[in-house]
């Protein structure tokens, strides 16, 4: 089993529809949950920091971390045309960047 | 300022050969890092440094150096190119404290190994 697991799509939705983006795991030590952003052939954009359980919103983004279920979302409300992407999780134990874990990353479609 | 740079932006190597992926940032990051990103796997960390003159090994070290002679620069080299090492190559620096986290991807280099 891997350490991150997320399901690669494409998942494809109409303009104005809620995106909701999922990423399971096996260690228990992850405290640290990032959701990166990557528009096809340019570098990842880290997008949303959460750190531990609960919330964290940023405009029509929300971060959302499930440590009892191991499990980490990202909600896009209101989804458009430029938000097409790859979308990739990463997790960690500590705030080491040595020690980020990837997911192989998401590819949405949001259909005008 | 212009974050962190990557050159070539594309790459074809025969087997055997060595090259020199450069990277450079300008925001006085002291955490660099090289990932490849592979269809299927993820980002996979090669190698990082902490600060200037401090280099360690990532999950996948094997065929690659580094060196770091300055907070701004931190090259990749490629000693005896591999089929294995086609791979799109990122290159990052960040910056953390104990809540908080920035990280800031270069374009990425296109590397082709024949």
């Amino acid at each position: 089993q891997k350490e991150v697991e997320q399901d690669p799509g494409p998942l494809s939705v109409p303009e104005g529809a809620i995106v909701s983006l999922n990423c399971t795991y096996s260690n228990s030590a992850f405290q640290y949950f990032m959701w990166y952003r990557q528009y096809s052939r340019k570098g990842p954009e880290l997008l949303m920091y959460t750190y531990s359980s609960g919330n964290k919103e940023d405009g029509r983004f929300t971060a959302q971390v499930d440590k009892s279920s191991k499990y980490i979302s990202l909600f896009i409300r209101d989804s458009q045309p430029s938000d097409s992407a790859t979308y990739l999780c990463a997790m960690s134990g500590d705030n080491y960047g040595q020690n980020f874990v990837f997911g192989p990353g998401t590819r949405l479609s949001v259909l005008p | 300022n212009a974050g962190v740079t990557q050159t070539p932006k594309f790459q074809v190597l025969k087997t055997g050969q060595s090259m020199t992926l450069q990277c450079a940032q300008d925001m006085n990051h002291e955490y660099m890092s090289w990932y490849r990103q592979d269809p299927g796997m993820g980002l996979r960390l090669i190698h990082y440094s902490v600060g200037a003159g401090i280099t360690d090994q990532g999950e996948v070290p094997n065929g690659y150096n580094v060196s770091r002679s300055t907070t701004e620069d931190f090259p990749l080299r490629l000693l005896s190119a591999a089929p294995s090492q086609t791979s799109v190559y990122f290159c990052a620096s960040s910056y953390s404290t104990d809540r908080s986290y920035e990280q800031y991807f270069g374009p990425g280099t296109r590397l082709t190994v024949t």
